[in-house]
């Protein structure tokens, strides 16, 4: 597509239920990040793929949060077991490849109850 | 542990004035990002700084990066109550082969008339 997109843009859920949430980059980007970023805060990293490989999970909070990218394209992070805590803005950004810029989507913002 | 210090992390000016954002980093860097993020809305890519005294500009914004002392500025002349935002600045370890930017916590910007 045009840019990066995210759904949904709003998530209100349960503490202890399951939530997914979906990145679609640009077309012709090979690599994807996913962020989260707490209000008044910078982004920080969680974890990214080049195409489907997933090569740092090195920023994911603990082993109840994963993310998947099949095919190479779209992508979602899942959060298991919900807590209160993971209550933030969770951005996606994609790049043509690893080095260059990165663009992003309007975020997903998440809130636990 | 890696760092990236804004300053400062609010900024109330008036139109017409000067001013320059501070962004210091405490690893080797061979590369250097500003973004911009309006309210409610997604970071948009404004400058790269790839070598140690490059500078780029763009309308009333002007950023540069010394390498040598980590640090770059992002200076804006005449401001313009349109530049309203939070700035963020973000680096890439010059030794992450994985190139995941660590950011700063961002400088609030607000231009009154």
């Amino acid at each position: 597509g045009a840019g990066v997109s995210q759904s949904p843009r709003y998530k209100v859920t349960k503490r202890g239920q399951d939530v997914t949430l979906r990145c679609d980059p640009i077309s012709s980007h090979a690599t994807l990040y996913w962020y989260q970023q707490a209000l008044g805060q910078g982004p920080e990293f969680l974890t990214y793929f080049n195409y489907e490989a997933q090569p740092d999970k090195s920023g994911l909070p603990s082993d109840r949060f994963s993310a998947e990218r099949p095919e190479g394209s779209i992508s979602t992070l899942t959060i298991q077991r919900t807590e209160q805590r993971d209550s933030a803005m969770y951005r996606c950004a994609s790049s043509l490849k690893r080095k260059e810029t990165q663009y992003f989507g309007p975020g997903t913002r998440l809130l636990v109850l | 542990e890696l760092k990236v210090e804004q300053n400062p992390l609010f900024l109330s000016m008036q139109e017409g004035k000067n001013y320059t954002i501070y962004c210091n980093y405490s690893t080797t860097s061979d590369r250097l990002y500003w973004y911009r993020q309006d309210p409610g809305k997604s970071l948009e890519s404004l400058f790269v700084l790839l070598s140690n005294g490059a500078v780029k500009q763009e309308g009333r914004l002007m950023a540069s990066l010394d390498t040598k002392a980590r640090l770059s500025t992002l200076h804006i002349t005449a401001a313009v109550h349109d530049l309203s935002a939070t700035y963020f600045c973000a680096v890439v370890p010059i030794m992450d082969s994985n190139y995941q930017l660590i950011w700063g916590a961002g400088t609030k910007l607000i231009i009154k008339p």
